[in-house]
């Protein structure tokens, strides 16, 4: 009963460095999405995607690349990390339609 | 362009007061969804209730109950004698409806922290 699974939970990298945020569902959702999350400013939305190999930008994707690599998986890179990336993100997926969002547990990102 | 306004950003109440926490949205679209997560202090984020454009009927769970009108943009959210274990911060979202082949695209508010004291 998995759920959403991200790896890794915590990282902190120097600027300039580059990782990638695993993300896989085994739910069987079409609908994957990447979030950040900042002190008082919510969730926004970094990517999202529909099914395997197609991708949307969302409300933030600047320094961001996404790659939905099957239907079960959505990862997130940073190719040069800044410390504005510093922060708290949340992988989600959803079925069809108006299905609600489930969340992974986040991975919290410290870029020094 | 799609946007969810939380203008409350702290609420502190005493146990077994009400509480209403705000939720304006715009949106061009006219079918789309309005969500509301909870996320206590352990971090994850929990689904608490979905509601359609088409449906403004109001809905109660519990002590929690929800009030969405169109006229003015809102979909807000209730919580009746509320108890410590409430603490937590609460997310607007909205979504719109793309078609069932296509993904939504969903915005969050930027959430209203809720402490019930004790």
């Amino acid at each position: 009963n998995a759920g959403v699974t991200q790896t890794p939970k915590f990282q902190v990298l120097k600027t300039g460095q580059s990782m990638t945020l695993q993300c896989a569902q085994d739910m069987n959702h079409n609908s994957m999405y990447w979030y950040r999350q900042d002190p008082g400013m919510g969730l926004r939305l970094i990517y999202y995607s529909a099914s395997e190999g197609t991708t949307d930008k969302g409300e933030v994707p600047n320094g961001y690349n996404v790659s939905r690599l099957n239907k079960r998986e959505f990862s997130l890179r940073l190719e040069s990390a800044a410390p504005s990336q510093t922060s708290v993100y949340f992988c989600a997926s959803s079925g069809q339609g108006d299905s609600p969002l489930h969340f992974g547990n986040g991975t919290r990102l410290t870029v020094t | 362009a799609q946007k969810v306004t939380q203008a409350q950003t702290e609420i502190s109440v005493v146990e077994k007061e009400d509480v209403t926490l705000d939720c304006v949205y715009e949106t061009r679209d006219t079918t789309y969804y309005l969500f509301w997560y909870k996320q206590p202090p352990s971090g994850e984020l929990v689904f608490l209730i979905r509601r359609n454009s088409f449906d403004e009927q109001n809905e109660i769970s519990g002590r929690y109950s929800w009030n969405f009108q169109k006229s003015t943009s809102s979909f807000n959210f209730t919580i009746t004698a509320s108890q410590v274990v409430d603490s937590a911060v609460y997310f607007c979202a909205l979504s719109t409806f793309p078609g069932y082949s296509s993904a939504s695209k969903i915005i969050f508010g930027s959430g209203t922290r809720l402490s019930i004291r004790p």
